[in-house]
């Protein structure tokens, strides 16, 4: 059974930084290009970033401005997402993403002071 | 980036009767290789979206049969033949040939 669950979603104060990961299982995760997805409060899904099988390849969305790193470590099927310099524009849910059938249950990251 | 926009933004559906929802790009979705990568979600409150239907008209697995979706280029429909309970929920139609954009969300709810 696929599972991703993602954690480290947190209340930051504004300018601040977190890490989210997810933790896949139950598919051969080296093989997958994997994203991140966002869904603010009340809105719907917006997509974040994306990165190859290998790692060798990422993109972003605009918005994101150089604020985000999302990377990848294939030994332990593990997904991150890099947030840093937040705003307010950035509390959301963020979903990891198996592209493009499976979503995780998400983590929740609040920037507020 | 392609815009997708989604009517209608809401559906109030009797038990057992049909609902339609219809999806337009703004631009032609056909892949360079042949394909068309538009998808439909769902997803109920509190829940992550979760994948129906992929490539216009492929129903995911464990989807049920009542869900169909069709189109081409620029214009598609997700039809649900029978509603049911479970089906109340919010409804995106997404792409994924030119990056990734999602839809408003239709949001459906039982009359």
């Amino acid at each position: 059974e696929v599972q991703l669950v993602e954690s480290g979603g947190d209340l930051v104060q504004p300018g601040g930084s977190l890490r989210l990961s997810c933790a896949a299982s139950g598919f051969t995760f080296s093989n997958w290009w994997m994203h991140w997805v966002r869904q603010a409060p009340g809105k719907g899904p917006v997509w974040v970033a994306r990165i190859k099988t290998d790692g060798s390849s990422t993109t972003y969305a605009d918005f994101v401005n150089g604020r985000f790193t999302i990377s990848r470590d294939n030994a332990k099927s593990t997904l991150y997402l890099q947030l840093n310099t937040l705003t307010v524009e950035d509390t959301a849910v963020y979903y990891c993403v198996r592209a493009w059938d499976y979503w995780g249950q998400g983590t929740l990251v609040t920037v507020s002071s | 980036d392609i815009v997708m926009t989604q009517t209608p933004l809401s559906s109030l559906v009797t038990l057992g009767q049909p609902a339609s929802i219809s999806c337009r790009s703004s631009q032609s979705l056909v892949h360079t290789d042949g394909n068309t990568y538009l998808s439909w979600l769902h997803q109920r409150p509190g829940q992550p979206p979760r994948l129906l239907i992929y490539k216009i008209s492929n129903r995911f697995s464990g989807v049920p049969d009542r869900f169909s979706g069709s189109g081409t280029g620029t214009d598609f429909t997700l039809k649900i033949s029978r509603v049911e309970a479970e089906d109340v929920g919010i409804y995106y139609c997404m792409q994924t040939t030119r990056l990734y954009t999602f839809g408003q969300g239709t949001k459906l709810e039982i009359k």
